[in-house]
């Protein structure tokens, strides 16, 4: 079966500093990769999506970059943290480009930026 | 992009069934309609998606109307676990990967 690993659960950075997140999938091939962050009491914005090694759309223009450098390994990164960087981080994992395809998502990481 | 209004927020009691409502007016013809929900501290998880019949699975059931301009997840009996965010989301057309989240709506179930 599929799974998908996200990591870590919560961190607490500061202003300036860097940020690596990576999620992994498990037990398919090819799949499609997604980053998607949502602030506190707000609705999911999705950052990035990827559907192939080394292919990255971004979807909103921000602090962040994304990466992929492994068919299932999908790497949320900054260079310097802002205050507004703070919210929850998803990753999510689809297959196929039907329109009937389902977003799987991982259990997300908690960013807090002080 | 066809979008959804969803109602912010919506309550229920234990074991009754629950109508969830979505409008999404300008949905074009090979747009399906998909539902997720989010509980607490968690990622989204997928609940039902259609395109024009109603839908029933393990989870719930999807009412689509005739016009497709508005759809309703129906939940038969409401439980505590129940309680979550519910999205209604269109899913955009062929060669496009993207699931666009709005805010959903808050079901409180009330025991």
């Amino acid at each position: 079966s599929q799974t998908i690993h996200q990591w870590p659960a919560t961190l607490v950075q500061p202003v300036g500093s860097p940020l690596s997140l990576e999620c992994t999938v498990e037990g398919t091939s090819n799949p499609n990769l997604y980053w998607y962050r949502q602030a506190a009491g707000r609705g999911l914005q999705l950052l990035f999506y990827s559907v192939g090694i080394g292919q990255i759309s971004s979807e909103v223009p921000q602090n962040l970059s994304a990466s992929r450098p492994q068919d299932r390994q999908f790497i949320l990164s900054s260079k310097k943290l802002l205050l507004s960087d703070s919210g929850f981080y998803l990753c999510a994992w689809s297959v196929g480009a039907a329109d009937n395809e389902k977003l799987f998502f991982g259990s997300g990481t908690q960013l807090s930026v002080l | 992009d066809a979008k959804t209004t969803q109602p912010n927020s919506m309550e229920s009691n234990e074991e009754e069934p629950v109508h969830l409502p979505c409008n999404h007016s300008t949905i074009s013809g090979t747009d399906y309609i998909h539902w997720y929900r989010q509980l607490p501290s968690q990622g989204p998880e997928y609940v039902i998606h259609g395109l024009t019949s109603n839908v029933n699975n393990r989870m719930a059931s999807l009412a689509i109307a005739e016009d497709r301009k508005s759809s309703t997840l129906i939940l038969h009996r409401a439980t505590l676990r129940d309680a979550a965010v519910y999205y209604c989301i269109l899913r955009h057309g062929a060669g496009s990967y993207q699931l666009t989240f709005g805010k959903g709506t808050k079901l409180s179930v009330i025991p």
